[in-house]
């Protein structure tokens, strides 16, 4: 079945020092995984997603098929990065797939 | 725009009462589901629809029902609340379907059933 595991309820770290959230998935096809974020007080919403490639706020996220990981890093951590962190995978095909989440994992950024 | 709203915001229920929950997006997507969360739960998928007049069953569908008579609109019915139910409900929608693509999330609604 499919299943994405944060191991990490609350990452602490200081301001400055590298972020890795980690996010590993078990699925047999071919997996989308994405970065959800929410800040206090707002809306869950889109980070990044492994397709685009891109860097979001300085997080980048590298799919590894071989570790069957999805890992969130900044170099250096903000204050404001400060959120709680879903990793989430597609399951399924077409418009029946749908968005599994993780348990999530708060970010804490401290002076 | 408005984005994706939800109402009520907040609500306490007896157990065996009945409530709708109601989710509106105004940017016209054709897709919309609901999640609940829940402490070391993270989201799971309770109902979707990818269409007006159409909905489907999520992961935890049991004890809810949905529909969606107008494409803007999607509620999220409780026949007989349960305190299993005690929970914070969140109303998403997407342009296109699948989980492929980004999904826009409503601010949340606190359900406590006691």
């Amino acid at each position: 079945a499919q299943r994405v595991t944060q191991p990490e309820k609350l990452l602490s770290v200081f301001k400055g020092a590298p972020v890795e959230l980690k996010c590993n998935y078990s699925y047999s096809g071919s997996p989308e995984l994405f970065w959800y974020v929410q800040y206090s007080r707002q809306r869950l919403q889109l980070l990044l997603r492994h397709i685009s490639r891109e860097s979001i706020k300085g997080f980048t996220a590298d799919l590894n098929k071989g570790e069957t990981s999805f890992h969130l890093k900044k170099p250096f951590a903000q204050e404001e990065d400060s959120a709680m962190y879903y990793c989430a995978l597609t399951t399924g095909t077409g418009t029946a797939s749908k968005l599994t989440f993780g348990t999530g994992t708060r970010l804490q950024v401290t002076l | 725009n408005a984005g994706v709203t939800q109402t009520p915001k907040f609500r306490v229920l007896k157990t065996g009462q009945s409530m709708t929950l109601l989710c509106a997006q105004d940017m016209n997507h054709e897709y919309m589901y609901w999640y609940r969360q829940d402490p070391g739960m993270g989201l799971r998928l309770i109902h979707y629809s990818v269409g007006e007049g159409t909905t489907a069953k999520g992961e935890v569908p049991d004890g809810y029902n949905v529909s969606r008579l107008k494409k803007q609109n999607f509620l999220l019915g409780l026949e007989s609340a349960a305190p299993s139910q005690t929970s914070v409900y969140f109303c998403a929608s997407s342009r296109y379907g699948g989980g492929s693509y980004e999904q826009y999330f409503g601010p949340g609604t606190r359900l406590t059933v006691t």
